[in-house]
Order: C-alpha cells, then sequence, then structure tokens
C-alpha cells in the first residue's frame, strides 16, 4: 500500500493557466513533507518542508499547503520555465529518518 | 543552498566492468544516501549511512557495495556492471538533528550506462 500517492501523474497547462497538484499520503504521524523540483536527468531540488496542518510556505509562483492528509502545491500564472516533474516526499513520526518520496507529478507548461 | 557533488556525471562502460560513483558533501551531514531512479519512475533507496563507519542496505535489492571511511565521502561501487544496472543514481545528505534539520539534499546525478 502506497504511503505516498501523488496526483495527477502528468498536467499539461498554458502559460499563466493556474492549477495544483496534490499530494496525499497514509502515515500514522507526520514529521515532515517535502517538495522537490526535478529537472529532466538532474537531482530533486528542494523546494519546501511543510511540519503541521494549516502550514503554508511561498516561494516566487509556488505555494504549497499542508493538511492532516494531503499537501496541494498550487502554481500561480505558470511559465514554461516551471515545466519540471514536482516530487512530494513524507516522513514519519517516530520512525526512520528516511522520507518515502511519491511518483511525481509531471507539468508541462506551453508558451 | 546545498553543497552536494557526485562524479562522474555521465559513465558508459562495458559489462563486467568494476566502477565506483563518488559523492561528497561539504555540509557535515551525518547522513547520506544513495537512491536509483530510471526514468519517469520513483526513487528506490538502495543504501545509506547514519554516520562514519555505518552503512545499511535499502529497500531495492542492489548488487552494490558502499563505505562510510570520512563524513563527507559516501562512494558506492558496482564490482561487476550489468545491463541491469542501467539507471540514474542519485546521492543525498541530511542533517537529521531535529525537526527543522531533516531536509535530503541531493546531488546532481550521475547517469550509468552498461553496454
Amino acid at each position: 500500500e502506497d504511503q505516498v500517492t501523488q496526483s495527477p501523474e502528468a498536467l499539461r497547462l498554458q502559460e499563466g493557466e493556474s492549477s495544483s497538484l496534490n499530494c496525499s499520503y497514509t502515515v500514522s504521524g507526520l514529521r515532515g513533507l517535502f517538495w522537490y523540483r526535478q529537472d529532466p536527468g538532474k537531482g530533486p531540488e528542494f523546494l519546501f518542508t511543510l511540519y503541521s496542518a494549516g502550514e503554508e510556505k511561498e516561494k516566487e509562483r509556488l505555494k504549497a499547503t499542508l493538511t492532516k492528509k494531503e499537501s496541494f502545491l498550487h502554481i500561480t500564472a505558470p511559465k514554461p520555465e516551471d515545466s519540471a516533474t514536482y516530487l512530494c516526499a513524507v516522513q514519519e513520526a517516530g520512525g526512520s529518518y528516511i522520507p518515502t518520496f511519491g511518483r511525481g507529478t509531471s507539468l508541462i507548461v506551453h508558451p | 543552498e546545498a553543497d552536494i557533488y557526485q562524479t562522474p556525471r555521465y559513465l558508459v562502460i562495458g559489462t563486467g566492468k568494476k566502477i565506483t560513483l563518488e559523492c561528497s558533501q561539504t555540509m557535515g551531514h551525518d547522513k547520506m544516501y544513495w537512491y536509483q531512479q530510471d526514468p519517469g519512475m520513483e526513487l528506490h533507496l538502495i543504501h545509506y549511512s547514519y554516520g562514519v563507519n555505518s552503512t545499511e542496505k535499502g529497500d531495492l535489492s542492489s548488487e552494490s557495495t558502499v563505505s562510510r571511511i570520512r563524513t563527507e565521502h559516501f562512494p558506492l561501487t558496482l564490482e561487476s556492471a550489468r545491463p541491469s544496472h542501467t539507471s540514474q543514481y542519485l546521492c543525498a545528505s541530511q542533517n537529521g538533528q531535529g525537526v527543522g534539520e531533516d531536509t535530503q539534499y541531493f546531488g546532481p546525478g550521475t547517469r550509468l550506462t552498461v553496454l
């Protein structure tokens, strides 16, 4: 059973068309939830860490939010350079330090 | 900004060769990890270390080995490379000293092709 599920698997947007990516998780207690951006052939680049429900973080056109069961990565007025795969990872409270990764959402923003 | 390095970035070798993928970090992090990732697929943990002289195998069965003799260095070795080892290998490090210090930072990756 997957602990971290990301949806949709792929998303195509027009430049300026805002949308949201979802990460749902099923751990019994959350220590931290992480969002990464990964460009083809490169390592994941850290974006945000969220620790408790209600927490929000922003960076340029991206805003991450967290509830007790899921996190959203909101992309406002995306640009073609926002095209990448966005990964979500969850670290369980009381467990090891090793996060569980989702399969990612592949985002393509057309000009 | 994370300072974690991997070499080589790209490697094409023949079957049966012994190879070592290098990973170094300058942040003084105790925890380091190796992941394998195929195109469009999730990250699979193959080895990790919580400090010097500490190494553990991850979830993915692997024919590789690792060592951790120095805090900053965590090399991955394949004794006899096979075409099934063709993949992207990602190294990560983590402070892990408490809340707010749990983020994993990744290197740029090594793209390995075994012919």
